[in-house]
């Protein structure tokens, strides 16, 4: 079974309007982080928000958010205004494990989002 | 600057001609890792070491190695390279111990083997 599954391949959103990216998970760890990236075409993986398994509130980090439902087991991405330079592939990773864990993050297929003007 | 830093960027080689993939990190990071990104497929882990002279198998170490002589640098080797390696590389790294540590990546190396 995928321990990260992003059901959205691909998504077209008109600028300015807010973006949710979906992403479940599959964990018996109670302890873990969930982990958004961004991919654009150029090729590089950059970090954009993170959420731990204990954090009560949901993580923010500018136009980033991420919808915590920890019950649903979903870490949803929610980019509000969206840009143009917000096209790009979008991936949810989760870390398993306190203390980090042996095992690095384990990544979802990804969602590919184009925003059009 | 704090980054990761892989070379080369882009490499297109031949069935079975040896070649290594470099990495190194200034940031001081005990875990370190390489990813392969296939279409489709998302990224894959190929080996990883929490710190130096350990590593250890990630999900698809076949036809890979790797060596952990010292903490910033991460090499992957390819012994005897064939098409079913052509993807792109991505080496990361992280600290060791701290769940909100992100993994910090390189830029990539796309490889192509004919």
């Amino acid at each position: 079974a995928q321990k990260i599954t992003q059901t959205q391949p691909g998504m077209f959103v008109q600028e300015k309007e807010a973006v949710t990216l979906d992403c479940t998970y599959d964990t018996s760890d109670q302890s873990y982080g969930l982990f958004w990236y961004k991919q654009p075409s150029s090729g590089e993986m950059i970090f954009l928000i993170y959420q731990g398994s204990y954090d009560e509130q949901n993580a923010t980090e500018g136009r980033y958010s991420l919808n915590f439902q920890k019950a649903r087991k979903s870490a949803n991405l929610v980019i509000s205004a969206s840009q143009l330079g917000d096209s790009a592939m979008y991936f949810c990773a989760m870390r398993e494990g306190p203390g980090g864990g042996a095992d690095g993050l384990t990544f979802g297929k990804g969602t590919h989002l184009i925003i059009q003007p | 600057e704090a980054q990761v830093t892989q070379n080369p960027r882009y490499l297109i080689t031949v069935t079975g001609k040896k070649l290594t993939v470099t990495c190194s990190q200034n940031m001081n990071h005990e875990y370190m890792s390489w990813y392969r990104q296939d279409p489709g497929l998302g990224l894959r882990q190929i080996y990883y070491s929490m710190n130096v002279e350990v590593t250890d198998k990630g999900d698809v170490p076949e036809g890979y190695k790797v060596s952990r002589k010292e903490k910033r640098n991460f090499p992957l080797i390819l012994e005897s390279p064939s098409p079913n390696q052509t993807s792109l590389y991505f080496c990361a790294s992280s600290h060791q111990g701290r769940d909100n540590s992100p993994l910090h990546f390189g830029n990539g190396t796309r490889l192509t083997v004919t």
